[in-house]
């Protein structure tokens, strides 16, 4: 059973703090990983998207894969009462399929 | 770029009758499009994938009979729930992939359906 895996959360950070959100993937032949945004009622937003190990940055955004460790991780410098959501990463495991495995999803939850 | 749309955004309707969810993608071709429902505080589920011209593939334990996705241009399916009962009541996202931006998919902004 190919799976994703995180923390449901929730994970509570002051305002300005970094908040630090991790996923674990089963299929070692994967090849592109998403964390996605979901607001409450809301669909998912797309944030991040990242192909290859080490870090990538998009603003407050900072992305890392492992794919030795089978580890994707979202990093939020700075965070806002606006950034809580629920942050969902999504693992595409086979090549040029484009089919993505969600996890559950972990809350955040940043404090004024 | 990459917008995807869909339309109602929510509906009710009366148990038995049957209800059209549209997805379109507004910017972008989409030969690959997907259907998810989710119910409140539970985890997305693909039900079927779309593919542009021919018959969706359904995940296992989907009813391809009373849910019907037609996927008839590059940028737009729909989704037919008939014969709606009130266990169909769920929050029902469509999602497109931009083959222009590494199959990343991008999400509508879903339907809400009610049965009563």
């Amino acid at each position: 059973q190919k799976e994703v895996e995180q923390n449901s959360g929730p994970l509570s950070v002051p305002e300005g703090a970094i908040a630090s959100l991790n996923c674990t993937y089963s299929d070692r032949g994967s090849q592109s990983f998403f964390w996605y945004r979901q607001y409450s009622g809301k669909s998912p937003e797309l944030i991040m998207s990242i192909y290859s190990n080490g870090d990538k940055e998009d603003g407050r955004f900072t992305a890392q894969l492992n794919k030795a460790s089978q580890y994707v991780s979202l990093l939020i410098r700075d965070s806002q009462p606006s950034d809580s959501a629920t942050y969902l990463c999504a693992v595409n495991m086979n090549s040029g399929y484009s089919t993505l495995t969600f996890g559950k999803g972990t809350m955040l939850l940043v404090s004024p | 770029g990459a917008v995807v749309s869909q339309h109602p955004s929510r509906v009710i309707c009366k148990s038995g009758t049957s209800v059209k969810i549209e997805c379109r993608s507004l910017d972008f071709q989409a030969t690959t499009m997907f259907w998810y429902r989710q119910f409140p505080k539970k985890s997305l589920m693909l039900m079927a994938t779309s593919n542009e011209g021919s018959k969706a593939t359904y995940e296992q334990g989907v009813e391809k009979d009373k849910f019907l996705i037609n996927h008839a241009s590059l940028t737009l399916s729909t989704l037919t729930v008939t014969s709606a009962h009130p266990e169909d009541s769920s929050f029902y996202i469509c999602s497109a992939i931009n083959r222009g931006s590494a199959y990343e998919q991008y999400f509508g902004p879903g339907t809400r359906l009610t049965v009563t």
